[in-house]
């Protein structure tokens, strides 16, 4: 079957200190993958999204970056948080076969203090 | 661009009562849409899509979609509330452009009483 994870769950950091915030998507290959942010609980904003290995298209200008070293990882970094990063971060795939339907990860709760 | 609107922030509802949480969408050419469903704390779960055909959809858990192309709406509705359907909705609508990510409205609360 086909599951995608998110590590860490939880997620507490100084303003300043690098973050690496990982997903992974496990019985499927080549999938589209994205990055989300959900701030105050509400509305979700794309942040990245991947076609592919290596290649990355950003949505808006951030303190944020993303990488996707294998086909099914996809990783959210920044090398200084700050106190605006905070959020509820959701990565979400496509599958190839259904591209009209994305499935969401259960999300990384980040606190910046 | 493409657009969705969710009018209203919060619904409530007793439990065995009809629910509808409404949506319309602003887009250009065929729209592809969306309902997910949040609990606390909790990723999104896919609920149902609207891409073509039927304007009436069936999704999970036993919610409903129905597409109006003259009113722009896609309004999620289900015949009988649970407490447990108490949750965030979110419509959304795919942008073919940015590797077809999807645009949500702002969240609809859904309180369901008993």
């Amino acid at each position: 079957s086909q599951t995608i994870h998110q590590w860490p769950a939880t997620l507490v950091q100084p303003v300043g200190s690098p973050l690496s915030l990982e997903c992974t998507v496990e019985g499927t290959s080549n999938p589209n993958l994205y990055w989300y942010r959900q701030a105050a609980g509400r509305g979700l904003q794309l942040l990245f999204y991947s076609i592919g290995i290596d290649q990355i298209s950003s949505e808006v200008p951030q303190n944020l970056s993303a990488s996707r070293p294998q086909d099914r990882q996809f990783i959210l970094s920044s090398k200084k948080l700050l106190l605006s990063d905070s959020g509820f971060y959701l990565c979400a795939w496509v599958p190839r076969d259904r591209v009209h339907e994305q499935y969401f990860g259960p999300g990384t709760r980040l606190t910046v203090t | 661009a493409q657009s969705v609107a969710q009018p209203e922030d919060q619904v409530n509802v007793a439990e065995g009562n009809p629910l509808t949480v409404k949506c319309t969408y602003s887009v250009s050419g065929n729209p592809y849409l969306f309902w997910y469903v949040q609990y606390p704390n909790r990723g999104l779960q896919f609920l149902l899509k609207y891409i073509t055909g039927d304007n009436l959809v069936k999704g999970s858990y036993g919610f409903e979609a129905e597409f109006n192309k003259s009113q722009t709406s896609f309004h999620l509705k289900k015949p009988s509330a649970l407490v447990s359907d108490s949750a965030l909705y979110f419509c959304a609508v795919r942008e073919e452009e940015y590797g077809n990510k999807l645009v949500f409205g702002a969240g609809t609360i859904l309180r369901v009483k008993s």
